[in-house]
């Protein structure tokens, strides 16, 4: 099993709608998880933490379920600057940033 | 624009060769990254520098040798690289704490494209 595991698409929405991505983690001990954005040819960036809570910025949300050890982030009114691969990022254990691992990234498309 | 620069950009070289990849950084970073990322894979780790230390190398083949003169340089030598090889490589920097956690933002550069022939 994939230590992160996501559905690489494409996902394939019109502008407008709302979409959700899902990513799974195999560590229980994981701690603190990410979501980051990748544009074509470009290096990724962070998007957003993910809080136990759960956090929201602008018409992003991000969401932790530990139980089930996944992740997810939800796109409100997609814009057509949403197109992007959308990576999924979990610190493993120790917090040490350099265990961060990475899944393979969800890539977004959005259509007029 | 990065403050994270890497050169260079695209690096076509044969198995025999031997190159070398830059990477500096102009945040103040304590920690330094390599990753690779391949084609329809997720990023994956090589080598972390903490305070110019190495402090994580994650089973990389000898022939990548990475070196980290100061905080804010880091290098991979590369020799008798294999096709496999090519990638993409990504340059990632963090401000670090020593014995502590970080914040699990990593500033990457945009990567040099290397291709083995």
């Amino acid at each position: 099993r994939k230590e992160v595991e996501q559905d690489p698409g494409p996902f394939n929405v019109p502008e407008g709608a709302t979409v959700a991505f899902n990513c799974t983690y195999s560590n229980s001990a994981s701690q603190s998880f990410f979501w980051y954005r990748q544009d074509c040819r470009k290096e990724p960036k962070l998007l957003m933490s993910v809080y136990s809570s759960g956090n929201e910025d602008g018409r992003f949300t991000a969401q932790l379920n530990r139980a089930s050890q996944y992740i997810s982030l939800l796109i409100r009114d997609s814009k057509l600057s949403d197109s992007a691969t959308y990576l999924c990022v979990v610190i493993g254990d120790s917090g040490n940033t350099g265990k961060l691992i990475f899944g393979q990234g969800t890539t977004l498309q959005v259509k007029p | 624009e990065t403050g994270v620069t890497q050169t260079p950009r695209h690096l076509v070289m044969g198995m025999t060769n031997k190159k070398s990849l830059k990477c500096e950084q102009h945040l103040g970073h304590n920690a330094m990254y390599w990753y690779k990322q391949s084609a329809k894979k997720p990023l994956e780790l090589m080598f972390v520098y903490n305070f110019k230390e190495q402090t994580e190398n994650n089973s990389v083949p000898s022939r990548f040798s990475p070196e980290c003169p100061n905080s804010s340089h880091l290098f991979l030598h590369l020799h008798t690289l294999q096709p496999e090889d090519s990638a993409l490589y990504l340059c990632a920097s963090s401000p670090g704490r020593s014995g502590g956690r970080d914040t699990g933002e990593l500033f990457f550069g945009e990567g040099s494209r290397l291709t083995v022939l």
